[in-house]
């Protein structure tokens, strides 16, 4: 079975863009997490879908939103970035959300603001 | 989520078995004890997990202490390829989008 999936791997803006990053969950699971990770910070949880719908969500600004579609796979985006947005953007998929889970990470996505 | 507390830095001899502990001594009746690893900064890899009762897969051993406030993962034999960090984090499994992982423990094997 696959694994999950972040595309782009990394990925360089500048100050004010904005960024788009997806996640394709391992086949069959209907939760996504998404996740920050910086050297000061650690991994820090920004939001998780289920269903498309959000259920849980970080300590974030309003600049981080994300999506999940009919077919689980998420998106999501950073507008007006800044400089410490650079991170390593993880992406998780669980099977469900009513009992206990086990989640899944993708391989991340790096984003470089310059 | 309950708080984790574990070792900043562990070293392991090739061959040795890993203990590597955690204290959770806020973790509630419903709360899980997770491990994941993570390796040059590569997307975390679920190891084990468990409630109450020891656990064990073809990674990795958890013991859990019988009052839930401590664990230990313990890599039976470790190699060289087992150096990452270790992340210990309890969660509840209704709320595992929140999961918090603390800072980990860097674990070097050496030949």
């Amino acid at each position: 079975k696959a694994g999950v999936t972040q595309t782009p791997r990394y990925l360089i803006k500048t100050r004010g863009q904005q960024v788009t990053l997806s996640c394709s969950p391992i086949s069959g699971h209907r939760s996504v997490s998404w996740y920050q990770q910086t050297p000061g910070q650690g991994l820090q949880f920004l939001f998780e879908y289920f269903s498309e719908t959000q259920r849980n969500k970080g300590n974030f600004p309003g600049r981080f939103s994300g999506r999940q579609f009919s077919n689980s796979r998420s998106e999501m985006n950073v507008s007006t970035l800044e400089l410490g947005d650079s991170a390593l953007y993880l992406c998780a998929s669980s099977r469900g959300a009513a009992s206990q889970e086990t989640q899944y990470f993708g391989p991340g996505t790096r984003l470089l603001v310059l | 989520d309950a708080k984790t507390t574990q070792p900043p830095s562990m070293d392991c001899a090739e061959g040795r078995a890993a203990n590597l502990p955690c204290n959770h001594s806020t973790i509630s009746g419903n709360e899980y004890v997770y491990w994941y690893r993570q390796i040059h900064s590569q997307g975390p890899q679920y190891i084990i997990h468990g409630l109450k009762n020891n656990e064990t897969n073809e990674m990795a051993s958890l013991i859990i202490t019988e009052d839930r406030k401590s664990s230990t993962l313990i890599l039976p034999h470790a190699t060289l390829r087992d150096t990452a960090v270790y992340y210990c984090i309890v969660r509840v499994g209704t709320n595992a989008g929140k999961s918090t992982f603390g800072d980990g423990t860097t674990l070097t094997v050496k030949p």
